[in-house]
């Protein structure tokens, strides 16, 4: 099982330059995310999809947009790259709805540098 | 909404000795609440979770937390810890609504001595 897939691993960024992160699961979970990750705050919810064709609105969504273009994809572009979304960025899912399942599975993490 | 406050960034202690990792959450309506964690250059996994029911948890490793309605808190505890239980601690939580989106606090980061 690939579980949930996320690419790329590492990029590197100039300021305003666009980039899209991708992510798929193949576990038939309706909920995927999208966190980034910084030292001493946690992962912060940028943006989710509670199910195919519905996204929402996070903790920390400007500069970021989002589309879940089927159930299994869910990908996360930058406009125009600034340094303070240097980050690691995590994609997750899980099968909310069915509590006895709640449980987030992780993607492997991108680590993303804006000059 | 709901938001996570963990009160302890770093926490150390020595190897067998007792630790307890604090979470508070403030939210308006019932919720799932959840530990994951993060061992060094890895990614997070699911330590416990309380849905309904027992409000003593236990989950893997030997950790186990308690939920109180009251205090509105999910402390996370383990009664003798190991120089292998170094790692990050995140605290979570979910409304009941299948729509709810699941927020982490900003973690603890625990670590052994020997």
């Amino acid at each position: 099982n690939a579980g949930v897939t996320q690419t790329p691993k590492f990029q590197v960024l100039k300021t305003g330059q666009s980039m899209t992160l991708q992510c798929a699961q193949d576990m038939n979970h309706n909920s995927m995310y999208w966190y980034r990750q910084d030292p001493g705050m946690g992962l912060r919810l940028i943006y989710y999809s509670a199910s195919e064709g519905t996204t929402d609105k996070g903790e920390v969504p400007n500069g970021y947009n989002v589309s879940r273009l089927n159930k299994r994809e869910f990908s996360l572009r930058l406009e125009s790259a600034a340094p303070s979304q240097t980050s690691v960025y995590f994609c997750a899912s899980s099968a909310t709805g069915t509590s006895t399942n709640e449980k987030l599975f992780f993607g492997s993490g991108t680590q993303l540098s804006v000059l | 909404a709901q938001s996570v406050t963990q009160l302890d960034s770093q926490v150390p202690v020595f190897e067998e000795a007792p630790v307890e990792l604090r979470c508070n959450y403030s939210s308006s309506v019932s919720v799932y609440l959840f530990w994951y964690v993060q061992y060094p250059n890895q990614g997070l996994q699911l330590l416990l979770k309380y849905l309904s029911g027992s409000t003593l948890v236990k989950g893997i490793n030997g950790f186990e937390a308690e939920f109180n309605k009251s205090q509105t808190s999910f402390h996370l505890r383990k009664p003798s810890v190991h120089i292998s239980d170094t790692a990050e601690y995140f605290c979570a939580v979910r409304g009941y609504s299948s729509a709810s989106k699941i927020i982490f606090g900003s973690g603890t980061r625990l670590s052994i001595r020997p």
